[in-house]
């Protein structure tokens, strides 16, 4: 079984921290994902990877950086956390070619910006 | 660009009742469709997928068929169980490429009772 794991489930910070969430895959794939879920509005992509030290912008990347250094490992970065980032945060991977639709999520990472 | 809008939840119903969950999209050519489940306290996996028009996703008594001329991939299921109670979402992909990005639906709690 393909497995996504997340730092933590829960996370509470303070306005202005740096905050970083972490994700490892165990299934050697090339492509991860970061997306944020808030209610009404559905899983939004904020950044994607699919090789070692390579990023993609998604469709809300201002406020968040990413890094891979390793293949199995994908930080997402809050370098100044704000409220409006209080959301839950899913991380997924993936294969390269003509199986990349099929995502594998971790649970999630609910984080509070207070 | 690409969306999906799906029908408002919470969508409740009674132990073996019929299920619809209504999905829509808007893309250019020819794109792949997905739903995929999120159980409370877990992270989002794929239920089913059509990869071209006509085809038929099922998986676990859950069906769904690619209608393009209706630009629809209803969900539906004919008895439902209480452990089918979870948020569905509607997602597509343009394509089956490098870092094939998902586009979802605001997806739609189902609950279930006895």
């Amino acid at each position: 079984d393909v497995k996504v794991t997340q730092s933590s489930r829960y996370l509470v910070k303070r306005t202005g921290e740096k905050v970083f969430l972490e994700c490892v895959q165990d299934m050697d794939h090339e492509n991860m994902f970061w997306y944020r879920q808030d209610p009404g509005l559905g899983l939004r992509l904020i950044y994607f990877s699919y090789d070692v030290k390579m990023k993609e912008k998604g469709d809300i990347p201002e406020g968040y950086s990413v890094s891979r250094e390793k293949k199995e490992r994908f930080s997402l970065i809050l370098e100044s956390a704000s409220t409006n980032q209080t959301s839950m945060y899913l991380c997924a991977s993936s294969l390269l070619g003509t199986a990349s639709y099929e995502q594998y999520f971790g649970p999630g990472t609910r984080l509070t910006v207070t | 660009g690409d969306s999906v809008t799906q029908m408002e939840g919470p969508v409740t119903l009674s132990e073996e009742a019929f299920l619809t969950i209504n999905c829509t999209y808007t893309a250019t050519g020819y794109p792949s469709l997905f739903w995929y489940v999120q159980y409370p306290g877990e992270g989002l996996q794929l239920l089913l997928k059509a990869t071209k028009a006509d085809d038929k996703g099922s998986n676990k008594g859950f069906e769904a068929t690619y209608r393009k001329e209706t630009t629809s991939f209803h969900l539906e299921k004919g008895s439902v169980q209480v452990s089918d109670s979870a948020v569905y979402f509607c997602a597509l992909t343009p394509y089956t490429g490098t870092a094939s990005k998902l586009t979802f639906g605001t997806g739609t709690r189902l609950q279930v009772t006895l």
